[in-house]
């Protein structure tokens, strides 16, 4: 089973609300990936987190790694109705392994006008 | 080409028929997954190739889930005797990634193969 757990598993917004989902793992992670997924899509690459304790900014989209590389957050800004969609976090659980990325379950981000 | 493609798009099969679907990465990408995405749910990882080589074949389901690259280059996901259960949206991906020792990284999914076993 998927060792990638995220909450919450459904998010509903007022458009310009902020939303956060969090991932957290099991296992200390190499790295951890975030990807978008719109209904009826197929998963994009948001960012790539492999630090101890980053942090990194694209616009409205704040992302972490936790300092024990264990959990990680994406929190998004004055949501839009063009951030519908939904978000999962993936992790390498072993060390610079290809293991192929365990995704969690994802958060839905619905967003009513 | 310019991204992944998947084929066939949409598979609808009856019950105990073998399918075959068709993934061709984006031309010089080294590693391939597959992952399978049941409905409302993560994509679920099956298994990964770096060039020809299987590497990893931890997450197929059971022996009727086969895959092969054998140039290389285009994969493909073979189930046999399908089941309901397997009805699910089948992604590959492809990344640069080309060894241990580096980091993974992103990863490159097609638009899917929408499998439904009646």
């Amino acid at each position: 089973g998927q060792q990638v757990m995220q909450i919450p598993q459904y998010q509903h917004v007022q458009e310009g609300e902020d939303f956060t989902t969090y991932c957290n793992s099991s296992t200390t992670l190499s790295n951890i990936q975030w990807y978008k997924q719109r209904p009826g899509g197929h998963p994009v690459f948001l960012i790539q987190l492999v630090k101890s304790g980053e942090v990194k900014k694209q616009k409205r989209l704040t992302f972490q790694f936790g300092e024990a590389k264990k959990n990680s957050s994406l929190h998004i800004t004055a949501t839009q109705t063009t951030d519908v969609g939904t978000y999962f976090c993936a992790g390498n659980l072993r060390q610079g392994g290809a293991d192929g990325l365990t995704f969690g379950k994802g958060t839905h981000l619905i967003i009513q006008p | 080409g310019a991204g992944v493609s998947q084929s066939p798009r949409y598979k609808v099969a009856k019950r105990g028929q073998d399918v075959a679907l068709r993934c061709d990465p984006i031309s010089g990408h080294v590693s391939l997954f597959w992952y399978q995405q049941a409905l409302g749910q993560g994509p679920e990882f099956l298994t990964y190739f770096q060039n020809e080589a299987q590497l990893d074949k931890s997450g197929l389901p059971s022996d009727r889930f086969f895959a092969e690259r054998p140039e290389g280059s285009v994969s493909t996901l073979k189930i046999q005797r399908t089941q309901q259960e397997d009805s699910a949206v089948y992604l590959c991906a492809s990344s640069l990634y080309t060894g241990t020792g580096m980091i993974a990284g992103e990863l490159f999914f097609g638009e899917g193969s929408r499998l439904t076993v009646l």
